[in-house]
């Protein structure tokens, strides 16, 4: 039982490039997230998606995109990386009515 | 819009000593409660929850929280703390009763539980 699954698990990149974060649940879950863990910050919700084919912003959506490919994948795409990306990035997942998530092991992403 | 705070970045405790971490919330609207767990480098791992019913919530690993609603809290306690506990520690809040696909979790700053020897 996979759960979330992320890649990739570390990225570098320079300023300006372009990238994107990979999450693929296995739960049959509705809803999917993308948040970034930065530190004495806890979590910020990035975007949402709250059933296939729909995406909503959350709290920090400057500077990124998300495409809700299927019901099991949702990825993050940085289109011009800025060093103030820098971060952690953590997908999860939960199920319809159910409040709780399931999150995937994150993705360390540097920007030089 | 509801909000958490967590007002301690670092606890440190001595093995097999008792602990509490603090957690205060916001809302105007009843809530759902969460404590979630991050292990180092790790991904964050639910710990316990309030959803209703009785106000003293258990969890795994030996953990459990209160809900005190007259004081808007939900802390986490552990009568006694092992090595493995060395984490850090999320509180997370959402609204009760929202419409389907909007249960978005809002969390505090977190608190790093250092377990001494």
């Amino acid at each position: 039982n996979a759960g979330v699954t992320q890649t990739p698990k570390f990225q570098v990149l320079k300023t300006g490039q372009s990238m994107t974060l990979q999450c693929a649940q296995d739960m049959n879950h509705n809803s999917m997230y993308w948040y970034r863990q930065d530190p004495g910050m806890g979590l910020r919700l990035i975007y949402y998606s709250a059933s296939e084919g729909t995406t909503d912003k959350g709290e920090v959506p400057n500077g990124y995109n998300v495409s809700r490919l299927n019901k099991r994948e949702f990825s993050l795409r940085l289109e011009s990386a800025a060093p103030s990306q820098t971060s952690v990035y953590f997908c999860a997942s939960s199920e319809a009515l159910r409040m709780w998530y399931t999150f995937g092991s994150g993705t360390r992403l540097t920007v030089v | 819009a509801q909000s958490v705070t967590q007002l301690d970045s670092q606890v440190p405790v001595f093995e097999e000593a008792p602990v509490e971490l603090r957690c205060n919330y916001s809302s105007s609207v009843s809530v759902y409660l969460f404590w979630y767990v991050q292990y180092p480098n790790q991904g964050l791992q639910l710990l316990l929850k309030y959803l209703s019913g009785s106000t003293l919530v258990k969890g795994i690993n030996g953990f459990e929280a209160e809900f005190n609603k007259s004081q808007t809290s939900f802390h986490l306690r552990k009568p006694s703390v092992h090595i493995s506990d060395t984490a850090e520690y999320f509180c997370a809040v959402t609204l009760s009763g929202i419409n389907f696909g909007n249960e978005k979790l809002t969390f505090g700053t977190g608190t790093r539980l250092t377990i001494i020897p």
